[in-house]
């Protein structure tokens, strides 16, 4: 498809396990993604690529979570020793550019249960 | 910092006018944003404002800003079934990398 896939859609874990989650964003965009969406907390920001670095990790909760990008293309997102506080949902959006105004297209995010 | 804030809940009926509301704290907010939620899918960008305009119209959508009291508004008129979703008020700026804040969302009920 065109729209931005991510997978898996749905994970249940337990806790102190390792999770990944994969993003594969819209072929051309440069700007890639991650914000985490938790029941009446709207949407916390993670952390931003341009191409394959990532200039603003600044939302990243703890440094048991982390991300990667490779080949300009997909990305990972990866949950170390899982807490109970880290189940959520979580979104990867990609723009055309990063650094001018450039519409966010989402995913359907990856629903995280960490019992 | 940035904060967007918004109500969590609104009911119409159907065929009423629905206005979302959000406030921002940032004064040099660029672009303001609203995107929709339908259940189980990411969201889509809705309608978007610059912030050197008062109002902008499309359809049934109008947004109003108000920058003297950092107010944004969503306007749906003739509100439809099909319209109930959550929508988020997001910010940012121009230059530098483009990262949108987004409030918590308003969870729009329509009924019939």
């Amino acid at each position: 498809g065109a729209g931005v896939s991510q997978s898996p859609s749905n994970k249940v874990t337990e806790k102190g396990k390792d999770v990944e989650l994969r993003c594969d964003p819209i072929s051309g965009h440069t700007a890639l993604y991650w914000y985490r969406q938790s029941l009446g907390q709207g949407l916390e920001f993670l952390i931003y690529f341009q191409g394959n670095s990532a200039p603003d990790k600044s939302g990243l909760p703890s440094d048991r979570f982390s991300a990667e990008r490779t080949g300009g293309s997909v990305s990972t997102l990866t949950i170390q020793r899982t807490q109970q506080e880290d189940s959520a949902v979580y979104l990867c959006a990609s723009s055309f550019s990063g650094n001018v105004f450039g519409e966010l297209f989402f995913g359907e995010g990856s629903r995280l249960t960490v019992l | 910092g940035e904060d967007v804030e918004q109500s969590l809940f609104l009911s119409v009926r159907e065929g009423d006018s629905s206005v979302i509301n959000c406030t921002y704290t940032d004064s040099s907010s660029t672009y303001l944003y609203w995107y929709k939620q339908e259940p189980g899918a990411g969201l889509q960008l809705l309608t978007y404002i610059f912030s050197n305009m008062d109002m902008k119209q499309d359809q049934r959508l109008t947004v109003l800003l108000n920058k003297k009291d950092k107010h944004l508004s969503l306007r749906i008129a003739d509100t439809q079934t099909g319209d109930s979703a959550i929508y988020f008020c997001a910010e940012s700026m121009a230059g530098g990398s483009y990262i949108p804040t987004f409030g918590r969302g308003t969870s729009l009920i329509v009924h019939p």
